[in-house]
């Protein structure tokens, strides 16, 4: 069945490091692609998002590049700040069937010091 | 301003209960999802509805029930069926039609007394 699989956290970092999240995923079908970031006892917020091979989502300095070869959409942001410090979900969706639903990846804790 | 509001944030149950969460949302969209966060996990999905008076089942739909009269709101009633409800439970809502990501309200936080 279709699946997410994101790189273990917690990740650490210093302020502006460069940061990279991985995330694969199987489906079948044309997924649309998503990152969610979640902030301590708040629900899910979307991040970025990409529709279709080779697009890239990209806000608030982070990115993400939709890879059908590789089936990948890793994050990257390339200098973070200590406000990013959030988990962070990757998810797929199929929007025009299965109701929309998204499947999620476990989440990504990442932690930003000073 | 427009979203999904969620509630109670803080819900407590007793053994045997039944409780019911609510979720409401005023961006007028036609599908609707319940999720299960749980620490560590991804989010699961309960049930789903993409329209009035119709809904589905999830991944995880046993010991759950849901109801769609209007358009604005979709309750979960957590059963007594449910044996381990301790949880973080989302509620998701997105247009019904186009490639439009899902929008989450707050979430509920239910434990177990």
């Amino acid at each position: 069945g279709d699946s997410v699989t994101q790189m273990e956290g917690p990740v650490t970092l210093s302020e502006e490091a460069f940061l990279t999240i991985n995330c694969t995923y199987t489906a079948t079908g044309y997924p649309s692609l998503f990152w969610y970031v979640q902030y301590p006892g708040e629900g899910l917020q979307l991040l970025l998002k990409a529709t279709k091979a080779d697009d890239k989502g990209s806000n608030k300095g982070f990115e993400a590049t939709y890879r059908k070869e590789t089936t990948s959409f890793h994050l990257e942001k390339g200098s973070v700040q200590v406000s990013d410090s959030a988990v962070y979900f990757c998810a797929l969706g199929m929007i025009y069937n299965q109701g929309g639903k998204l499947i999620f990846g476990q989440g990504t804790e990442l932690s930003v010091k000073p | 301003d427009g979203g999904i509001t969620q509630s109670p944030k803080y819900l407590f149950r007793k053994e045997g209960q039944n409780v019911t969460l609510s979720c409401e949302q005023n961006l007028n969209h036609d599908a609707m999802y319940w999720y299960r966060q749980d620490p560590g996990q991804g989010l699961r999905l309960i049930y789903y509805s993409q329209i009035v008076n119709d809904f589905q089942k999830g991944d995880i739909a046993e010991g759950y029930s849901v109801s769609r009269e209007k358009k604005e709101s979709f309750p979960l009633t957590v059963t007594s069926a449910q044996k381990n409800p301790t949880a973080f439970y989302l509620c998701a809502s997105r247009p019904g039609v186009g490639n439009q990501p899902q929008h989450f309200g707050d979430g509920t936080r239910l434990s177990i007394l």
